[in-house]
Order: structure tokens, then C-alpha cells, then sequence
């Protein structure tokens, strides 16, 4: 009963380094978001995607890219890391039921720190 | 303006009152409403939908105002247990997205 599952858990990248997080879900939902948490400030949408091949930006995208290629995987890359990119990143996702939308389940988030 | 806005607290509550706090939506047309919670910066987790007449679940109870725009949650017999960040979630739906906006978050602070 996997759930939403997000690889890895932490990571410490240099400055300038590239990466990507992978967020995996199993319980075949069509929407899934990126966003992150940094200290004293709540949940801040990155992108988000309603489908298979469909991506939007949210809140705060520069910085990063996103991909889902496949409808049970979305990926958030970083091609030049920068220090502000610190922060914990949590992936999630939910479906649509009736006019409107179930709750969002959420991985158990990546501990990014950017040096 | 904030999408949706949320009292950060804290909420310094003694264990056994009862702490109630809101929170504020911008988007009239959003269509689903809920309480998460969040511990130490862990996943949040759902704690409750909203629905349009009210819900009970145990010693916590929603509401939604939809001609005020704002959602509450009320936690009564408080316990130490209830110590957390409870965040506000607004289905914020504009054309055929759905994004769910989440608020920055209130803080409960249950004491002994």
C-alpha cells in the first residue's frame, strides 16, 4: 500500500548541480503537484500536472522544470541549483470526484540542502 | 492578496479548552474545502473535509461560510496531542484545473 512515494529522502547538491526528484503514486490519480516548505512559510505550489503529457506552472516555477511522461510519475528537475532552492519538497496528489476534488495525499517529502 | 490567508499563531491553548481559528479564501468559485495537519514539518495529512452544512469528526468541527468566504475548525477538550500546524486547503478551480491552494498554516500550541 504504497501510497505516494518520493525518491530520495535527502540530498545535498553544490551550487550549480542538477537533479531530479522523483514522485511515484500508485493509487492512479490524475493530478499531481510540487511544491515546497521552507521555514515559517507554508506550502508553495511549484507545478502541478492534470494528466499524463500536461504540466502547469504554480506560485514559484523558475528554478525548475517538470516532466509526466507517465501518468504514475512526476518528476521535478533542478538544472542549476542555487542555494534559495534549499528547502523541503513535498509531492502530492489527488483526483477528481464529482464538481469537485478529493483530498491531496502526500509523500514523505526531500530534504534538499543546496551548498 | 493571498489566495488563501490563514492567523499563523500561535495558538497557546491549556489542555482541555476548546481553540477555534479561521481561515479566509479569495476565489468564490472553489468548490472544495479542507483541514490538513502537519507535524514538525512532516507530510501534511488530511485531517477533514468541509462540507457546505457543517461536519463533526470527534472533537473537531468545520465550517464553511461560503457568503464570507472563510472556513473554521474547532477543536474542543483539547489535548497535548493536538499540537501541530493545521493548514486551510481550497480547491482554487479556474477553467479546467484543479489546484489545490494551501494556506500558510496556523499554529496550536496545547499546554499541560
Amino acid at each position: 500500500n504504497a501510497g505516494v512515494t518520493q525518491t530520495p529522502k535527502f540530498r545535498v547538491l553544490k551550487t550549480g548541480q542538477s537533479m531530479t526528484l522523483l514522485c511515484a503514486q500508485d493509487m492512479n490519480h490524475e493530478y499531481m503537484y510540487w511544491y515546497r516548505q521552507d521555514p515559517g512559510m507554508g506550502l508553495r505550489l511549484i507545478h502541478y500536472s492534470v494528466g499524463e503529457g500536461t504540466t502547469a506552472k504554480g506560485e514559484v516555477p523558475d528554478g525548475y522544470n517538470v516532466s509526466r511522461l507517465k501518468k504514475q510519475n512526476f518528476l521535478l528537475g533542478l538544472e542549476s541549483a542555487a542555494p534559495s532552492q534549499t528547502s523541503v519538497y513535498f509531492c502530492a496528489s489527488s483526483y477528481a470526484r464529482g464538481r469537485g476534488y478529493t483530498e491531496a495525499f502526500f509523500g514523505q517529502g526531500t530534504r534538499l540542502t543546496v551548498v | 492578496r493571498k489566495e488563501v490567508e490563514q492567523d499563523p499563531g500561535p495558538f497557546n491553548v491549556p489542555e482541555g479548552a476548546t481553540v477555534a481559528f479561521n481561515c479566509t479564501y479569495s476565489n468564490s468559485a472553489s468548490q472544495s474545502f479542507f483541514w490538513y495537519r502537519q507535524d514538525c514539518r512532516k507530510e501534511p495529512k488530511l485531517l477533514m473535509s468541509v462540507y457546505s452544512s457543517g461536519n463533526e469528526d470527534g472533537r473537531f468541527t468545520a465550517q464553511l461560510n461560503r457568503a464570507s468566504q472563510y472556513i473554521s475548525l474547532l477543536i474542543r477538550d483539547s489535548k497535548l496531542s493536538d499540537s501541530a500546524t493545521y493548514l486551510c486547503v481550497v480547491n482554487m478551480k479556474r477553467d479546467s484545473w484543479g489546484k489545490l491552494q494551501f494556506g500558510a498554516g496556523t499554529q496550536v500550541v496545547v499546554t499541560p
